[in-house]
């Protein structure tokens, strides 16, 4: 697509529920990135991808966090047992490449979910 | 891990007035880049320093690379209503492609 775009762009949920975050990025980019950012905070790494495989989730807090990308293109974030805590915007972000210098690894992001946990 | 510092948190100025945040790495960078983020919006992609001591320039905004890689900076001359939001700086270091944001500066600019 022409950009990032990014399903639910609003989610509410109750404590302890499963929540599915979408990100479609751009046709063609090859790397894929999660964040997430909190109200006056930056954009905290949660995890990359280059193609299908995840290759840096660092950025995890815990094992109730978990993605995918099985295709290489459309990639799921996958929160279970939600606490308040989760509470917060997550930002997905595509690239052309992860590495290099020459521009290839902009990010370009999209407008992001929001997610509330109740 | 890898930290990544900037100050001011906040900066008000009066419009026409210059601004400055300051971008502090807790390890050296292969590169820095800088995006913005308007209030209620998403950060987009301002520019890229790749060499020790770069200096680039798009119209107003200067922007610096030190000369160690762990630093950087962003000034914008003459501020505008337009400039008004979250300067964020975000750096690779190593051979690892994770890019790690900093805390952001937020302007506000006083018409």
């Amino acid at each position: 697509g022409a950009g990032v775009s990014q399903t639910p762009s609003n989610k509410v949920t109750e404590k302890g529920k499963y929540v599915e975050l979408r990100c479609d990025p751009i046709s063609g980019h090859t790397a894929l990135y999660w964040y997430r950012q909190s109200l006056g905070q930056g954009p905290e790494f949660l995890i990359y991808f280059q193609g299908t495989g995840a290759a840096d989730d660092s950025g995890l807090p815990n094992d109730r966090f978990f993605a995918v990308r099985p295709e290489g293109s459309v990639s799921t974030l996958k929160i279970q047992r939600t606490e308040r805590g989760d509470s917060a915007v997550y930002l997905c972000a595509s690239s052309l490449r992860a590495g290099g210098s020459s521009g290839a690894n902009v990010l370009t992001f999209g407008a992001g979910s929001r997610l509330t946990v109740l | 891990g890898q930290q990544v510092m900037q100050i001011p948190q906040y900066q008000h100025v009066q419009e026409g007035e210059d601004f400055t945040t300051y971008c502090n790495s807790s390890t050296t960078l292969s590169n820095i880049q800088w995006y913005k983020q308007r209030p209620g919006g998403h950060p987009v992609f301002l520019i890229q320093l790749v060499k020790s001591g770069e200096v680039k320039k798009q119209k107003r905004l200067t922007f610096q690379f030190g000369e160690a890689k762990k630093n950087s900076s962003l000034h914008i001359t003459a501020t505008q209503t337009t400039d008004v939001g979250t300067y964020f700086c975000a750096g690779r270091s190593g051979g690892y492609q994770k890019v790690t944001f900093g805390t952001g500066t937020k302007l506000q600019v006083i018409p």
